[in-house]
């Protein structure tokens, strides 16, 4: 597949739960972020990686924690999360981490937490 | 600090009329401005921006700095326009970009 894809689509996750998700870009690029995007809030930069160095963390709460073992993969890993976490989480990447870099969004993952 | 408001949630006009969507921004540097646009059941898409100075789908958007606005504009509106659009702003060598709340653009027959 093409472009940046994101697994699973869909989520549901007690409190207590622990889990990932995965987004993966085929476009050879070397940044790649997370978004959260909530119903009542505008789209909220959480992590940007540069050559899998996380060069931005955007003040995000530390049960979401975020891994790039390479330029292609990004995770982010989910644990003992609140029922306000729920909302749609975007990857995206760009060719570089600079600020004029068209960003490439996946489809999301819909999380909800119970 | 870095800012963008975009002060419409929706926006409904009829098929052939024009658009304007607004976009107010924040910024004590240079700016880089972008509308992305996300149409019903696709991805979030890079519609246009500033720097390339380039009409896409018939959009065109000027960045005026003495207004601090990047306002979004289409002589006539079609039926396909119809999709979230974000107002977008970077600093040219930030790596942090961030988001208006967005726009709905309903186009009505």
């Amino acid at each position: 597949e093409t472009g940046v894809t994101q697994t699973p689509r869909h989520l549901v996750m007690g409190m207590t739960n622990k889990k990932s998700l995965k987004c993966e870009q085929h476009l050879g690029h070397n940044a790649m972020y997370w978004y959260k995007q909530s119903a009542k809030k505008p789209l909220e930069l959480m992590f940007v990686y540069s050559l899998e160095e996380r060069v931005e963390n955007n003040s995000v709460p530390s049960r979401f924690s975020p891994e790039c073992p390479n330029s292609s993969h990004l995770f982010l890993h989910l644990h003992t999360l609140q029922p306000e976490d729920s909302a749609l989480y975007l990857c995206a990447s760009s060719q570089t981490s600079g600020g004029a870099n068209e960003q490439f969004f996946g489809p999301g993952t819909r999380l909800t937490v119970l | 600090a870095q800012r963008v408001t975009q002060p419409e949630k929706l926006l409904s006009v009829f098929k052939g009329a024009p658009v304007e969507l607004k976009c107010n921004y924040s910024y004590s540097g240079s700016p880089e401005l972008f509308w992305y646009v996300q149409y019903s059941r696709q991805r979030l898409q890079l519609l246009l921006r500033h720097i390339s100075r380039e009409s896409i789908k018939g959009f065109t958007a000027d960045l005026n700095k003495g207004e601090t606005s990047f306002h979004l504009k289409k002589p006539f509106a079609q039926e396909e326009d119809s999709a979230m659009y974000y107002c977008a702003l970077s600093g040219s060598s930030a790596s942090k970009i961030i988001f208006g709340s967005g726009t709905r653009l309903s186009i009505r027959p």
